[in-house]
């Protein structure tokens, strides 16, 4: 049971490249979620779904968007990313407002 | 709109000492509060949750916390920590009927041997 399964681990991107980092859970969790984490910050949610084909917006989406195709993948994606994206990205996912199962994280630098 | 707050950003402590970690939220209804645990590098650990019941909760690892409705508050606490607490830890808020979990902005604990 490998929980939620987050990659790339680790991404450096120039500023204006894109990118998509990949969520996967095995547990049939219906919500799924993307924060991001930021020295003194905490965790900022992007964006987060509640089931398969829905999506919708957290405290800090601009710049990101996300799709849930399949119900155990949740993708965040940069279409032009900028400096200000550097940042520990978390994804995780529940039952409901059972607590949250974290991925290990993405760790992306942009220059 | 639900929110937390966590009053310490920083605590050392020795070993053996009390432990006791500030949290407030803001929300006037039902509400499930968690406290998660990040050691160096690691991604978030749930350290105990409450959702209803008995305000005081106990989680793993010797630490509990206490749910008091008339405060708004859900404070950590743990009667002697341990040189492995060294980890940052977050209160977590998730109000009835929301979607969402709002978290903290996270406590360091470094604790001296």
């Amino acid at each position: 049971n490998a929980g939620v399964t987050q990659t790339p681990k680790f991404r450096v991107l120039k500023t204006g490249q894109s990118m998509t980092l990949l969520c996967a859970q095995d547990m049939n969790h219906e919500y799924m979620y993307w924060y991001r984490q930021d020295p003194g910050m905490g965790l900022r949610l992007i964006h987060y779904s509640v089931g398969e084909g829905t999506t919708a917006k957290g405290e800090v989406p601009d710049g990101y968007n996300v799709s849930r195709l399949k119900k155990q993948n949740f993708l965040l994606g940069l279409e032009s990313a900028a400096p200000s994206q550097t940042s520990v990205y978390f994804c995780a996912s529940s039952i409901g407002a059972s607590p949250l199962h974290f991925g290990n994280g993405t760790r992306l630098t942009v220059t | 709109a639900q929110s937390v707050s966590q009053h310490n950003h920083h605590v050392i402590l020795s070993e053996a000492a009390s432990l006791e970690l500030g949290c407030n939220y803001s929300y006037g209804g039902t509400v499930n509060l968690f406290w998660y645990v990040q050691y160096p590098g690691q991604h978030l650990q749930l350290l105990l949750k409450y959702f209803s019941g008995d305000p005081l909760v106990k989680g793993i690892k010797g630490f509990e916390a206490e749910f008091i409705k008339s405060k708004f508050s859900f404070n950590l606490r743990k009667p002697s920590v341990q040189w492995s607490d060294t980890a940052e830890y977050f209160c977590a808020v998730n109000a009835e009927g929301y979607q969402k979990v709002t978290f903290g902005t996270g406590t360091k604990l470094q604790v001296i041997p």
